[in-house]
């Protein structure tokens, strides 16, 4: 029973380089989200997907992208890292926004210092 | 918009003693509430959720009642573990697009002996 899959778990980038994050979930959910946790600021939305094909933007957009190209798999990108973008990302999954009872079902996180 | 507004921590209990962290809310709709735990190193998991006003919502010893008049969601505990030692956020999802959970900042616990 997976749940929400992140990979990978530890990464460091120099400042100006890419990369992707990938989450996957197996319980067929239609909504996924992507979060980033700092000290002192809780979790803020970066992007979410309200299903396959679509996406959009959530409180703290700038400097990432995102795909849902499947409906299993969310992939956030950073095109071009900056020091301000070192955080804990979390990648969420739920049911439709319709049942707002249901809750949000995290993975545990990837811990990204960009230097 | 929405917001949750959680006491500041660190809060440091000895074993057994009784917690209380303090969580207000603002939604423009009618929300549901959640308390989510983070353990160190770990991802957020549900600890328990109310759905509408006066739901008490209970799991593992914690407790949180929603109340509607003063827009609030305190957590409870009547007698604490060093297990319970983490970080505890309080969140709604309100209705509407997207359903987004919005989180307070988090409050850490310290369990000691």
């Amino acid at each position: 029973n997976a749940g929400v899959t992140q990979t990978p778990k530890f990464r460091v980038l120099k400042t100006g380089q890419s990369m992707t994050l990938l989450c996957a979930q197996d319980m067929n959910h239609e909504y996924m989200y992507w979060y980033r946790q700092d000290p002192g600021m809780g979790l803020r939305l970066i992007h979410y997907s309200v299903g396959e094909g679509t996406t959009a933007k959530g409180e703290v957009p700038d400097g990432y992208n995102v795909s849902r190209l499947k409906k299993q798999n969310f992939l956030l990108g950073l095109e071009s890292a900056a020091p301000s973008q070192t955080s804990v990302y979390f990648c969420a999954s739920s049911l439709p926004g319709f049942e707002r009872k249901s809750p949000l079902h995290f993975g545990n996180g990837t811990r990204l210092t960009v230097t | 918009g929405n917001s949750v507004t959680q006491m500041e921590g660190p809060v440091t209990l000895s074993e057994e003693a009784f917690l209380t962290i303090n969580c207000t809310y603002t939604a423009t709709g009618y929300p549901s509430l959640f308390w989510y735990v983070q353990y160190p190193g770990e991802g957020l998991q549900l600890l328990l959720k109310a759905t509408k006003a006066d739901d008490k919502g209970s799991n593992k010893g914690f407790e949180a009642t929603y109340r509607k008049e003063t827009t609030s969601f305190h957590l409870e505990k009547g007698s604490v573990q060093v297990s319970d030692s983490a970080v505890y956020f309080c969140a709604l999802r309100d209705t509407g697009t997207a359903s987004k959970l919005t989180f307070g900042t988090g409050t850490r616990l310290q369990v000691t002996l």
